[in-house]
């Protein structure tokens, strides 16, 4: 399993920011499976934005949901992050992540496998 | 929001020698299906976090078995049994009760 993230390096204060989590290793038309946000700023603890599972239910983070869409396209196997309005506290690095993976008849939530982060800079 | 709580945040061990981390929870982890949500990550130095141990006590896949977790309910515990020099870096605990997960402050450890 092997994601990637992909997507501006530098937005300005109020635009969407758009990115794309590029995977592969694993199908999200399978049951169980998901691919969450996360995000983690310079020296802070990381911060999980959202994830999207495999029958397209997505759960955000209640403090960003109204910025925030998730979306899926299980033909090119991405997951797509949209965030409006940024702002300069938006400065992060952004992780996808796998979970999903079934564990003696339950499914674990952690996130097993994530991706290399892609550093997004919100700055005029 | 499930809160957790780390301790300590700092941590300077000589090789050879065991390392604990602790980290609590306001609210109970155990699920209905009698698993605890309850998972440790560590972030090396320029990269991202990688899955040490996932429902409070299983290791993940390729984790050297002197990492061990156990704990329940709302007070958890991840054990180095002897540190080594790659273990440098921050140990983050996230719980995945309720979705979205949440993670402690982190921990970071240095070697001595």
């Amino acid at each position: 399993i092997t994601l990637k993230e992909s997507g501006p390096a530098l937005v300005k204060p109020t635009e969407t920011l758009t990115l794309t989590c590029s995977f592969s290793g694993f199908s999200l038309k399978t049951d169980s499976v998901g691919v969450g946000w996360l995000r983690q700023p310079p020296g802070k603890a990381p911060e999980c934005l959202g994830i999207i599972y495999w029958n397209d239910n997505k759960r955000y983070s209640p403090s960003l949901e109204n910025r925030l869409t998730i979306t899926m396209d299980t033909s090119k196997d991405q997951v797509v992050l949209t965030m409006t309005n940024v702002d300069p506290v938006d400065t992060a690095t952004y992780y996808c992540a796998h979970t999903g993976t079934p564990f003696g008849g339950a499914i674990s939530r952690s996130f097993d496998r994530w991706g290399q982060g892609t550093l997004v800079t919100v700055s005029s | 929001e499930t809160v957790l709580t780390q301790s300590p945040l700092f941590l300077a061990v000589t090789p050879g020698e065991p390392a604990s981390i602790s980290c609590g929870s306001r609210q109970s982890l155990l699920h209905s299906n009698g698993y605890t949500y309850l998972d440790w990550y560590l972030q090396k130095p320029g990269q991202s976090p990688q899955p040490l141990i996932f429902m409070g006590s299983h290791r993940a896949s390729g984790v050297p078995d002197r990492f061990s977790g156990s704990g329940s309910g709302t007070d958890f515990t991840l054990k180095i049994s002897r540190v080594e020099a790659e273990d440098v870096g921050v140990y983050y605990c996230m719980q995945a009760l309720q979705i979205p997960p949440t993670f402690g402050q982190g921990t970071r450890l240095e070697i001595k």
